[in-house]
């Protein structure tokens, strides 16, 4: 079965101060590694959508990558209201549908 | 529209009450997904429709009934729940069933409280 794990769990940061969230998974087949921001009482929002190794996507201060065992959200020079919950999910096959699993999470909160 | 809408956005019941959540979508999307997700948990996932028909329940109690009445509309029908089911219950919607390039597109989600 796959596996989803995010680190480190909990971050924080000063305003500007860039940094990198984790994810890494196991998989039979990669067929999708998907980035969502959630806000508190909030349903997941779509941030990225990666495929293969070596890609990459950009979206203002964030950027995601893709290697073969692991994916990273950079934020660039953050500010509070990039605060939220960043929540990393692999798209897996059950019987010709899929879904999403996802991992535990990093609860990011950037201070001024 | 771009929306997953939600209602209600917040339910108190007592264990021996029925109730049902609505979910609603008009982005053409064929496959419809109740997750599940505890305080400072990830969501998870609870049942897949596809085409309006259930194609994945994951192992899910027979106290949550869903149902997908047409293309654009998926209910949760609670009955007997306890204590521990409280959570934010979210719906969410993809394009197609068997592949997603484009995200799944999530609800604002129902706060549920069993008391």
């Amino acid at each position: 079965e796959d596996q989803v794990t995010q680190s480190p769990e909990a971050l924080r940061l000063q305003e500007g101060e860039s940094s990198s969230l984790n994810c890494s998974y196991t998989v039979s087949g990669l067929r999708g590694l998907f980035w969502y921001r959630q806000d508190p009482g909030k349903g997941p929002e779509f941030l990225f959508t990666l495929y293969s190794a070596g890609e990459e996507k950009e979206k203002e201060r964030l950027k995601a990558t893709l290697t073969k065992k692991e994916s990273f959200l950079h934020i660039t020079a953050p500010k509070p209201e990039d605060s939220a919950t960043y929540l990393c999910a692999v798209q897996e096959m059950e019987g010709g549908y899929n879904k999403l699993i996802f991992g535990a999470g990093t609860r990011l909160a950037v201070h001024p | 529209d771009t929306e997953v809408t939600q209602t209600p956005k917040h339910l108190v019941m007592g264990m021996t009450n029925k109730k049902s959540l609505k979910c609603e979508q008009h982005m053409g999307h064929r496959a419809m997904y109740w997750y599940k997700q505890k305080a400072k948990k990830p969501p998870e996932l609870m049942f897949v429709y596809s085409y309006e028909k259930l194609s994945i329940n994951e192992s899910v109690p027979s106290r949550f009934s869903p149902e997908c009445p047409n293309s654009s509309l998926l209910n949760l029908h609670l009955h007997a729940l306890q204590p521990e089911d409280s959570a934010l219950y979210l719906c969410a919607s993809s394009q197609d069933p068997g592949w997603s390039n484009y995200g799944y597109t999530f609800g604002s989600g129902t706060r549920l409280t069993v008391v």
